[in-house]
């Protein structure tokens, strides 16, 4: 059963601060792998999408890893903001059927 | 340039009635994706189509179906609802048919059950 955990389920940080997220997945036979953030009553918004081939990408403060062999998947904000705040979802979808596998989410907060 | 759009915000049903939610698309997206998200849970997949026609779907009842129309916005239909219906259920689009695209959503739909 394909299925994605996602660690810590809640994170509380100081603003400024740094921090990382967690994504674990059993997802065969992987095709892409992406982060969303979603404030509290919206839609999700895409940061990243990372395929097989891909170890690292970045947007602006957010960088996603990916280690395929230990399916493992790591999202790091960099210099945290108070509009940081929400919650961070991590997507693995299978190749050839497009069904994704969500994660619960990390509810982030930072503090001032 | 226009986002994704869903009617209405918010729904109240009675149990065992029917719902119809609504979603336009980014202009020049022919894929619309359907996905529920109940409280405490993760965005669950339902429904994919594309160019008219449905794609795939994910693990769900019959009574959740849906159509998309030649201007490709879509309508999600749940029939005999249910309690744990309750939700809120959002309606993604992308470029078309490669799972690399970027999906775009939209606010929502909250529909509440009682």
């Amino acid at each position: 059963k394909n299925q994605v955990e996602q660690s810590p389920q809640s994170l509380i940080i100081l603003e400024g601060k740094n921090c990382t997220l967690q994504c674990n997945y059993t997802v065969s036979p992987f095709s892409n792998l992406r982060w969303y953030k979603q404030d509290t009553g919206r839609g999700p918004v895409s940061l990243t999408i990372m395929t097989f081939s891909e170890n690292t990408k970045s947007n602006g403060r957010y960088t996603a890893t990916l280690d395929a062999d230990t399916k493992q998947s790591s999202l790091h904000i960099t210099a945290s903001q108070l509009s940081d705040s929400a919650s961070y979802i991590c997507v693995v979808s299978a190749g050839g059927s497009y069904i994704p596998t969500f994660g619960r989410g990390t509810s982030l907060i930072v503090h001032p | 340039e226009a986002g994704v759009t869903q009617s209405p915000t918010h729904l109240i049903k009675t149990r065992g009635q029917q719902a119809t939610l609504r979603c336009s698309p980014i202009s020049g997206h022919t894929s619309v994706y359907w996905y529920q998200q109940a409280l405490g849970l993760g965005l669950q997949f339902l429904l994919w189509y594309d160019e008219g026609e449905e794609r795939n779907r994910g693990n769900f009842p019959p009574r959740f179906s849906g159509r998309q129309f030649p201007n490709y916005s879509s309508e999600l239909n749940v029939n005999a609802l249910e309690l744990e219906d309750s939700a809120l259920y959002l309606c993604a689009s992308s470029l078309g048919l490669a799972e690399s695209y970027e999906q775009y959503f939209g606010p929502g739909t909250r529909l509440t059950v009682t």
